[in-house]
C-alpha cells in the first residue's frame, strides 16, 4: 500500500540555519505530494504541494521538489526562523476517487534564537 | 470565514466508556474526513464521507468506531468500550468538493485521552 517515510526527528537548529527534512514515498500510480505544518496549539495547515514530477512546491521560503526517479519530496528552507519552530508532516495523495491523505510521522523543528 | 470546528476539544473518559466527537465542517463542504494522530501509529485516515453517498469505512481500526454525518453537514464520530489504545488526537477536515482534487482544511482536532 501507499506510505510515506519522513526523516526521524526531533531536528534542533540556531536560527539562520539551512533546514532539510527528507521525505520518500510508496505509491502505486502518480500521487500527488504534500507538506503540513503544525504550529503549537493549531491545526494542521498545508505548506505547499506538487502534483506532478519535476513541480516545485514553494510557500514562505519553504520548498520542495516532486522527485520521481527517487520518489522524495524533501523540503528545504534556506534561513529559519524562530517562528518556523513546529511540526512538519509529508504526506501523499494517490489517485485514489477520494482524496485521502497518507501522512509521514511528522518532523518536530525547533530553531533557537 | 469559520475554519473546521471540532468539538470537545479535549475529553477524558475512563475504558469502557463510550464517546462522541464531533466535527462542523466549513459551510458548503461537501467532502469530510476523519483523521486519527496517535504517538504509535502517526496520523491514519479513518473514515470518509462525501455528500449523501455511502462513506468510506476503511480505515476504522475497529468496529468499536463508527461515524454518521446528519444532512450533509455534522459529523460525530462514535468510540464505544473505548482502550486506553484510543487515545490520541482526534482531527476532522472538509474539502470543497469530493474527488481527488482540492485542499482539505483541518480542525484543531479532539485529544481524547483513556484513563
Amino acid at each position: 500500500g501507499d506510505s510515506v517515510t519522513q526523516m526521524e526527528g526531533p531536528v534542533t537548529l540556531s536560527e539562520e540555519a539551512f533546514l532539510t527534512i527528507n521525505c520518500t514515498y510508496t505509491a502505486t500510480g502518480y500521487p500527488s505530494l504534500f507538506w503540513y505544518v503544525q504550529y503549537p496549539g493549531e491545526g494542521l495547515q498545508l505548506l505547499l504541494k506538487a502534483t506532478k514530477a519535476d513541480d516545485k512546491g514553494s510557500n514562505k521560503g519553504f520548498e520542495a521538489t516532486y522527485r520521481k526517479e527517487t520518489t522524495s519530496f524533501h523540503l528545504e528552507k534556506g534561513s529559519v526562523q524562530v517562528s518556523d519552530s513546529a511540526v512538519y508532516f509529508c504526506a501523499l495523495r494517490a489517485g485514489t476517487s477520494y482524496g485521502k491523505l497518507t501522512f509521514g510521522q511528522g518532523t518536530i523543528l525547533t530553531v533557537h534564537p | 470565514g469559520a475554519g473546521v470546528s471540532q468539538s470537545p476539544s479535549n475529553k477524558v473518559t475512563e475504558k469502557g466508556k463510550d464517546v462522541e466527537l464531533r466535527c462542523d465542517p466549513i459551510s458548503g463542504h461537501t467532502a469530510l474526513y476523519w483523521y486519527r494522530q496517535s504517538l504509535g501509529q502517526g496520523l491514519e485516515f479513518l473514515i470518509y464521507f462525501q455528500g449523501n453517498s455511502a462513506p468510506d469505512k476503511s480505515g476504522l481500526p475497529s468496529d468499536r468506531f463508527s461515524a454518521e454525518r446528519t444532512g450533509g453537514s455534522v459529523s460525530t464520530l462514535t468510540i464505544q468500550r473505548t482502550q486506553q489504545e484510543d487515545s490520541a488526537v482526534y482531527l476532522c477536515a472538509s474539502k470543497l468538493a469530493g474527488g481527488p482534487g482540492g485542499e482539505q482544511f483541518f480542525g484543531p482536532g479532539t485529544r481524547l485521552t483513556v484513563l
